[in-house]
């Protein structure tokens, strides 16, 4: 069955860094989703990427779709104490549910 | 507006007794889904419902049923819980199967 991959799964910064996670699949993407999840809480959507080589930016997240639609990353630019989380991404072929990853875990110090 | 509601939040379970996890949304979406996350596991799919009438089998079916009662109500049941199935639960929708997922609160369940 279909795979996603994610690393890293911990990644612990100082504030101000910069942090990436990837994401990697197994088979080609119909599209991916990225998600976060607050520690106690409940995974939340940021966005999706549906086409081959796509750049989605939020504030200071930069997503970007692979060519070859297998591979994502998500760049946090200049991190803040409230970017601390689990970021997951999720990837889907066709109108099949998400497969998500294991999340990469984002620590940061202040 | 509440979106996607789940009960109860906490429930200790004995092995081998029963129980329903609830959820409900007020989005008018088709799809609903239930996921378990444990640690180190990321988000795992149980079962899922691409709309009303239809339900199908996720990653991790074995030990569960499921419910999909009306547009808005999306059940999961364990029949005989044990302790592998102490997790936390998530149920989700969407507007449609490609949309992006919105997810419930979860329900945290320990099986003793």
């Amino acid at each position: 069955g279909q795979q996603v991959m994610q690393i890293p799964q911990y990644q612990h910064v100082q504030e101000g860094e910069d942090f990436t996670t990837y994401c990697n699949s197994s088979t080609t993407l119909s599209n991916i989703q990225w998600y976060k999840q607050r520690p106690g809480g409940h995974p939340v959507f940021l966005i999706q990427l549906v086409k081959s080589g796509e750049v989605k930016k939020q504030k200071r997240l930069t997503f970007q779709f692979g060519e070859a639609k297998k591979n994502s990353s998500l760049h946090i630019t200049a991190t803040q104490t409230t970017d601390v989380g689990t970021y997951f991404c999720a990837g889907r072929n066709g109108n099949t549910p998400l497969v998500f990853g294991k999340g990469t875990r984002l620590s940061v110090i202040a | 507006n509440a979106g996607v509601t789940q009960t109860p939040k906490f429930q200790v379970l004995k092995t081998g007794q029963s129980m329903t996890l609830q959820c409900a949304q007020d989005m008018n979406h088709n799809s609903m889904y239930w996921y378990r996350q444990d640690p180190g596991m990321g988000l795992r799919l149980i079962y899922y419902s691409a709309s009303e009438g239809t339900t199908d089998k996720g990653e991790v079916p074995n030990g569960y049923n499921v419910s999909r009662l009306n547009k808005r109500e999306f059940s999961l049941r364990l029949e005989s819980a044990a302790p592998s199935q102490t997790s936390v639960y998530f149920c989700a929708s969407s507007e449609r199967p490609n949309y992006g997922y919105t997810f419930g609160s979860g329900t945290r369940l320990t099986v003793v």
